[in-house]
C-alpha cells in the first residue's frame, strides 16, 4: 500500500517566515507533486519533480521554491510567507507518467 | 488553455437517491480520466480510473464513470447513495501530450441526508 506521508497537518506562521512543508513517499515513485488546495478552485500544481534534482513550475509557482535531494523526499519551501499562501497544501506521487496520484493527507497552513 | 469543468460545486441528496456528477475535457487527443474522492477529515483518494477499453468503468463503493469521445466527457454515476458518500469529488485528466501534468476540476462538494 503506498503511503505519503507530510511533516505536518496543521501550521501557523507569521508573514515574512521561511516555512518549509516536507513530504515522504515509500513506493520508490520518480514523479512527485505539490498542489495547494482552495475552495471552489480545486487543486493547482505548484511544482513537481521527475526525478532526484529535477522539478517542472506548475501553475502557480510565484512565492514557493521546492527541492528534491532524494528520490522519496520531496520539500516545499515558501521562502517569505504570506497570507494569500494560507491554504491546503497537498503533496502526491505516482509511479507511471501518466497513472494515478497518491495523496498524503494534506498540511493545512494558516499564515497571520 | 486544457481545462476540466465539473458542472455542479454543491449537491444535496437524500439516501437512496441516483447521482450523476458531471465532467466535460478540453483535451485533444489520448486522455486517461480520473475521478477522486476526499472524504470528511481523509486524504485524497481514487475513486476509479479510464485508461483504455470499456468506456463505462467500475470503482469502488458502487460507483462507476462513463467515458464518451464524443462528447469530452467522464460522467461519475452511483445508483442509489447512502450517507456515508458525503464527500467532495474530484475529476482529473491528463493526456499524452501534456506531460506530467493532470489538471483537476474544482469538485463537487455531495451532501448526502440520511
Amino acid at each position: 500500500d503506498v503511503k505519503v506521508t507530510q511533516s505536518s497537518r496543521y501550521l501557523v506562521k507569521r508573514t515574512g517566515e521561511k516555512v518549509f512543508l516536507e513530504c515522504v513517499q515509500d513506493m520508490d515513485h520518480e514523479n512527485m507533486f505539490w498542489y495547494r488546495q482552495d475552495p471552489g478552485l480545486g487543486l493547482r500544481l505548484i511544482y513537481f519533480s521527475y526525478d532526484v534534482k529535477m522539478k517542472e513550475k506548475g501553475d502557480i509557482p510565484e512565492g514557493y521554491s521546492v527541492s528534491r535531494e532524494k528520490k522519496e523526499r520531496f520539500s516545499l519551501i515558501l521562502e517569505s510567507a504570506s497570507t494569500n499562501q494560507t491554504s491546503m497544501y497537498l503533496c502526491a506521487s505516482r509511479g507511471r507518467t501518466f497513472g494515478e496520484q497518491y495523496f498524503g493527507p494534506g498540511t493545512r497552513l494558516t499564515v497571520t | 488553455a486544457q481545462s476540466v469543468s465539473q458542472h455542479n460545486h454543491h449537491v444535496i441528496l437524500s439516501e437512496a437517491a441516483s447521482l450523476e456528477l458531471g465532467c466535460n475535457y478540453s483535451y485533444g487527443g489520448t486522455v486517461n480520466l480520473f475521478w477522486y474522492v476526499q472524504y470528511p477529515g481523509q486524504h485524497l483518494q481514487l475513486l476509479l480510473k479510464y485508461f483504455s477499453g470499456d468506456p463505462l468503468v467500475k470503482g469502488i463503493k458502487g460507483f462507476e464513470a462513463e467515458f464518451i469521445k464524443s462528447k469530452f466527457s467522464f460522467n461519475l454515476r452511483k445508483p442509489s447513495v447512502q450517507w456515508s458518500d458525503t464527500a467532495e469529488y474530484f475529476c482529473a485528466v491528463n493526456n499524452h501530450t501534456g506531460g506530467f501534468k493532470t489538471i483537476f476540476g474544482a469538485g463537487t462538494r455531495l451532501f448526502v441526508k440520511a
